[in-house]
């Protein structure tokens, strides 16, 4: 069972359209990460969100932090074929002194020209 | 600016056989992970290194040892390779946990 799921798992859309990309826990989180991957690359660290309700955007990519600090959301505006990659969230628990960050399975975005 | 560095970029192995895994990053961060990732599974965690001469077992650590060899340096062995190890292996390293981590470009692994 994965601490983080991820939804949908995959997502098909046409070059313009807006995609929404959810990041989902029963567990609170201090601080949860969106990453973007390629094939043959590995993960790229888009943003890290810390505050509940905190909103952060990079161009045309919007995150959101849930209020209880347990889910995260990915909108993207206006989609172009170079946003196409594997979207993964990835957390810290709230309360952890460890240093184990817990990725969710992703969700593969195909944007089509 | 070569940030994170694996080597090697593929490897096949036969079943029994023994190897280690290279990761070395040169962003001066305390901790270093060694993650595989499998189809529809994410990344799951293997080892951990929170600083040089610490070294913690994540999710999946059964099968693997790690050595952080100063802080530069954090090696992921195979003692005995098995079909169930095939998979892309990630070295990632992050000067504060809470900010996100760096990743490497990985490296695939087949186990015949």
């Amino acid at each position: 069972t994965q601490l983080l799921e991820q939804s949908p798992q995959f997502l098909s859309i046409q070059e313009g359209e807006n995609l929404t990309v959810y990041c989902n826990s029963s567990s609170v989180f201090s601080s949860l990460q969106w990453y973007r991957q390629e094939p043959g690359e590995g993960p790229v660290l888009l943003v890290t969100v810390v505050t509940g309700g905190e909103v952060k955007k990079l161009k045309r990519l919007t995150f959101q932090f849930g209020d209880a600090r347990k889910d995260s959301s990915l909108h993207i505006t206006a989609a172009q074929p170079g946003d196409t990659g594997l979207y993964l969230c990835a957390g810290i628990s709230y309360g952890s002194n460890d240093y184990k960050l817990s990725f969710g399975a992703g969700t593969t975005v195909t944007v089509r020209a | 600016n070569a940030g994170v560095t694996q080597t090697p970029k593929f490897q096949v192995l036969k079943t029994g056989q023994s190897m280690t895994l290279q990761c070395a990053q040169d962003m001066n961060h305390n901790s270093m992970y060694w993650y595989r990732q499998d189809p529809g599974m994410g990344l799951r965690l293997i080892y951990y290194s929170a600083s040089e001469g610490t070294t913690d077992k994540g999710e999946v650590p059964n099968g693997y040892n790690v050595s952080r060899l100063n802080k530069r340096e954090f090696s992921l062995r195979l003692e005995s390779a098995a079909p169930s190890q095939t998979s892309v292996y990630f070295c990632a390293s992050s000067l504060d946990r809470r900010i996100g981590a760096f990743f490497g470009q990985g490296t695939r692994l087949t186990v015949v």
